[in-house]
């Protein structure tokens, strides 16, 4: 399965309402995860199930959708969330990410 | 302190072999799924192979099917990749992550901190 992400980059302000789309090339129902990766850093999930928001993550991060098509959407862009985002489906074997979405100020 | 240790990376010569580990402390390691997940310098992420909590079942990306294998010791809370038949292209950071099943889903909610493969001549 194929996930395409849009935008690969995209420029924002501290502030901003922010979405990030993910396609999936056949139906994978909601098995769709969202990490967030720092420069050097390790990956760190922020929304599991499509929409379901991770222990601990702050609630201006949100994902929806299903079958195949997804969004994550940052409201209120704050500094510490400019960072590459992936999605990643784990419905059907071999596991697969998107490409990424660069978020930079 | 739950946390995820992965160690035994280095330079290799094409063709060559080599077993990266994970070491896992702070939770009841035999009951998760582990992962490794790779990502080439500057590139995205790329999983690579997945086993159940008893190894009893694996699954591995194409590109790496027939030349890596993934395998456990729950008695050490470890997990290891090993890699044979190296090619320039498995030159990547290697990180290692543990599987979460929640509900009827599933996604990775630990990682480590990564060790870094080179493949070249």
């Amino acid at each position: 399965i194929q996930l395409t992400q849009s935008p690969s980059s995209l420029s924002a302000s501290v502030g901003d309402r922010v979405s990030i789309t993910c396609r999936a090339s056949q139906d994978i129902s909601s098995h769709l995860a969202w990490y967030q990766q720092k420069q050097g850093k390790a990956p760190r999930v922020l929304i599991y199930a499509a929409s379901t928001l991770q222990s601990g993550v702050p609630s201006r991060f949100s994902g929806s959708g299903s079958g195949t098509d997804f969004t994550l959407t940052i409201n209120s862009l704050q500094p510490e969330d400019f960072a590459t985002y992936y999605c990643q489906q784990l419905n059907i074997y071999p596991l697969t990410f998107g490409g990424g979405t660069k978020v930079e100020i | 302190e739950v946390q995820l240790l992965e160690s035994g990376g280095h330079l290799v010569q094409p063709g060559g072999s080599l077993r990266l580990s994970c070491a896992a402390s702070g939770f009841t390691f035999s009951t998760y799924p582990m992962a490794w997940v790779r990502q080439a310098p500057g590139k995205g992420l790329e999983w690579v192979s997945t086993i159940t909590g008893n190894g009893g079942v694996t699954n591995y990306g194409d590109s790496v099917k027939g030349r890596f294998t993934i395998s456990r010791d729950n008695y050490r809370n470890t997990v290891f990749l090993q890699m044979s038949i190296l090619r320039v292209d498995d030159t990547a950071m290697y990180y290692c992550a543990r599987a979460l099943l929640s509900g009827n889903t599933r996604f990775f909610d630990l990682w480590g901190q990564g060790t870094l493969v080179t493949v070249s001549s």
